[in-house]
């Protein structure tokens, strides 16, 4: 059974990086795709990017200037860094896997976690 | 503004069969296949329906799922009090080459 984790500050200042990390079990990193979907507070999902197990990423074109995915092969995680954050990051934040087996499709996801936006 | 397009809400009586629709472009749902996800309060996005129509296992048959040209539509019949929640639609976006998400669709079971 595949399960993710995501862990990192819950309360971020306006302009500094968000940083948050997901943890893998079940599966390894450098055979699968991963990715990062948010959801402010009483809206929609939104995809953030994802990483592939060679280490190519794609981000969501209105964030791509902002942010970074990274994979961490020895201990099976990977990362997620936002940077110049204002309010409208608010949101949970997701790690999922992204099944490409056939078609691509989010199939196992983490709890979430909340991360604020806020002085 | 999300990528795909669904109601807001969508409501039916318990027994009752309701559907829920989402239509996007032929880069997305016209080119590939479509998911369904269920969000309970304060959960992650539960997977219900893949590849248009297929139920993981554990997803009950009440449950199914559809796709014609750049629509899809999820059926749910027996309606039945714990479905009251928030469905979502998926699917691959060539033209983002990433994965996109419906608005989303509240179900109230009255």
């Amino acid at each position: 059974q595949v399960q993710l984790q995501e862990s990192g500050p819950g309360l971020v200042k306006p302009s500094e990086t968000l940083s948050l990390t997901c943890t893998v079990s079940g599966d390894s990193i450098s055979s699968s795709y991963w990715s990062w979907i948010r959801q402010p507070p009483g809206k929609a999902l939104e995809w953030t990017g994802y990483i592939s197990y060679s280490g190519n990423t794609n981000y969501h074109p209105s964030l791509k200037s902002r942010v970074t995915i990274l994979a961490y092969t020895s201990t099976n995680q990977f990362s997620l860094k936002l940077t110049s954050v204002t309010a409208a990051d608010t949101a949970v934040y997701y790690c999922a896997r992204l099944n490409c087996v056939g078609d691509c499709h989010l199939d196992y996801w983490g709890p979430g976690t909340l991360v604020t936006v806020s002085s | 503004q999300s990528v795909l397009t669904q109601a807001p809400s969508a409501s039916g009586t318990p027994g009752q069969r309701v559907t829920i629709s989402c239509s996007g472009s032929r880069s997305n749902i016209g080119n590939n296949y479509v998911y369904w996800y269920q969000q309970l309060p304060g959960t992650a996005p539960k997977l219900l329906i893949y590849s248009n129509n297929q139920r993981p296992s554990g997803v009950p048959d009440r449950f199914s799922g559809s796709k014609s040209g750049t629509s899809a539509s999820l059926a749910i019949s027996g309606l039945r009090s714990e479905d009251e929640t928030d469905y979502y639609c998926a699917t691959w976006d060539d033209s983002l080459s990433g994965p996109v998400f419906g608005g989303g669709t509240k179900l109230t079971v009255l």
